[in-house]
C-alpha cells in the first residue's frame, strides 16, 4: 500500500461544476499537510495548506480528518485554468515529504 | 514569497557525461533542500535530503555516488548526475522551505534528456 493515495484520474468536469478530491495518508506521525498544483512541465506549486479545522481560499476548500487519515479538496465553480494535476504531500515531522500521484482535473467549455 | 531558482531549466548531453544542477534559495537560508525526481505520468519521487555542511540522505534504491549532492552554503544545493544514461532522463525537481510546517517551494525543475 503506498504512504499516499489519491483518487484515481481524470477526472473531466464542466466549467461551474463543483469537483472533490479525496487522498488518504498511512503514516499516522504525519504532522503537515498541502495540496499542490501542478501543469503539465512544470513544477508544483503550492495550492494550499490544509488544517485541522479545514480552511478556505476563495473556490477552494481543504479539509483534514486526523482520525480517518484522510484530506480533501474542494473545488467550486470550476474555471478552464483550474485544469491540472492535484498533488496531494503530507509531511513528517522531520521534513520528508511523500507526494501521491496526483488526480488530474480538466475542466471543459 | 520564498523563491528557490534551479539551473539549468533543460539540458541534454551525451552518455557518459556528467550534468550539475544548481539549486538556490533566493531570499532565505534552506539548511535542508530536497532533491525529487519525476518520470512522464509518474509522481515526484524524493531521491535525497540535502543538509547544509553534511552529508546527504540518500532514499532507498538511489545510487549515492551517482547521484552527488553538495550543500556547502544556506542558499546552493548542487546535484551532479554522474557518467548519465538514457535511463537517467527525467524531470529533476529541487525543493526547500523558509519556514517550517508551510508548505515547500519548489525550484522550475531541469528537464534532463541524456542521448
Amino acid at each position: 500500500r503506498k504512504e499516499v493515495e489519491q483518487d484515481p484520474g481524470p477526472f473531466n468536469v464542466p466549467e461551474g461544476a463543483t469537483v472533490a478530491f479525496n487522498c488518504t495518508y498511512s503514516n499516522s506521525a504525519s504532522q503537515s499537510f498541502f495540496w499542490y498544483r501542478q501543469d503539465c512541465r512544470k513544477e508544483p506549486k503550492l495550492l494550499m495548506s490544509v488544517y485541522s479545522s479545514g480552511n478556505e481560499d476563495g473556490r477552494f476548500t481543504a479539509q483534514l480528518n486526523r482520525a480517518s487519515q484522510y484530506i480533501s479538496l474542494l473545488i467550486r465553480d470550476s474555471k478552464l485554468s483550474d485544469s491540472a494535476t492535484y498533488l496531494c504531500v503530507v509531511n513528517t515531522n522531520a521534513g520528508k515529504s511523500t507526494f501521491g500521484d496526483g488526480t488530474t482535473l480538466t475542466v471543459k467549455p | 514569497g520564498a523563491v528557490v531558482s534551479q539551473h539549468p531549466s533543460r539540458v541534454i548531453c551525451k552518455s557518459g557525461t556528467s550534468v550539475k544542477i544548481e539549486c538556490r534559495s533566493l531570499d532565505f537560508q534552506a539548511t535542508t533542500m530536497f532533491w525529487y525526481r519525476q518520470f512522464p505520468k509518474q509522481s515526484l519521487m524524493l531521491m535525497a535530503t540535502s543538509n547544509e555542511g553534511s552529508k546527504a540522505t540518500y532514499e532507498q534504491g538511489v545510487e549515492k555516488d551517482k547521484f552527488l549532492i553538495n550543500h556547502a552554503s544556506l542558499t546552493l544545493s548542487t546535484l551532479t548526475v554522474t557518467s548519465a544514461h538514457p535511463e537517467d532522463s527525467s524531470f529533476y525537481i529541487c525543493s526547500a522551505s523558509a519556514l517550517r510546517n508551510r508548505g515547500y517551494t519548489f525550484g522550475s525543475g531541469t528537464r534532463l534528456t541524456v542521448v
